[in-house]
């Protein structure tokens, strides 16, 4: 009940596309949700994060997307760069963060 | 220095050896942690310090274990590890333990041991 599946594993998407990155949780006394973006060399940084009183927060081309009844969350990344090619974790929380095990993004020039 | 900073940034150690990794925060936080991070699997939170007391110990072997001195340093000591703990180490800080504070990462120490 204490996990959070993320998917896909892996993610190629063609530049200017949406990536779209989906994660399911159990608990529902989780109550905050972030994404965390981490580049290679580098430990992950804290990219958007939602709480389960609304149902979507936008962040210049970043999206969280929040399905309270399915239990589900999701990030989305309009017009895709190439920049925008690193590993994305989401989390979900109570009192400590449960990680999900991360998406690679390709951001196909 | 700014930010969260680890070192060394490659450590290769026997089974035998100890050693120990170091973090420092420049943020002016209260907590640190210690994460694992292992290929394709989800982060797994070691250990937790609030104001340079443990607070979480999510069933670490005692082969590892985490000293705070003070609340800008963390260190964690290894000793006769295993193979399978091989990993790239994470040290983390945030305002305080709270789940929902925005935790600070350094760049991790990739530990192989042989």
């Amino acid at each position: 009940q204490q996990q959070v599946k993320q998917s896909p594993q892996s993610l190629i998407v063609q530049k200017g596309g949406i990536s779209i990155i989906n994660c399911a949780y159990e608990n529902t006394a989780f109550d905050y949700f972030p994404w965390y973006q981490q580049f290679p060399g580098k430990g992950p940084a804290l990219l958007i994060a939602i709480r389960p009183d609304v149902s979507e927060k936008k962040e210049g081309r970043f999206t969280i997307s929040f399905n309270k009844s399915a239990k589900q969350f999701s990030l989305h990344i309009m017009d895709s760069q190439p920049g925008d090619s690193a590993t994305y974790f989401c989390a979900a929380s109570n009192y400590q963060l449960i990680w999900g095990a991360g998406t690679k993004l390709i951001i196909k020039p | 220095e700014t930010g969260v900073t680890q070192t060394p940034r490659h450590l290769v150690m026997g089974m035998t050896n100890k050693k120990s990794l170091k973090c420092e925060q420049h943020l002016g936080h209260n907590a640190m942690y210690w994460y694992k991070q292992s290929a394709k699997k989800p982060l797994e939170l070691m250990f937790v310090y609030s104001l340079e007391e443990r607070v979480e110990n999510n069933s670490v072997p005692s082969r590892f274990s985490p000293e705070c001195p003070n609340s800008s340093h963390l260190f964690l000591h290894l000793h006769t590890l295993q193979p399978e703990d091989s990993a790239l180490y994470l040290c983390a800080s945030s305002q305080d333990s709270a789940a929902y504070n925005e935790q600070f990462f350094g760049p991790g120490t990739r530990l192989t041991v042989l």
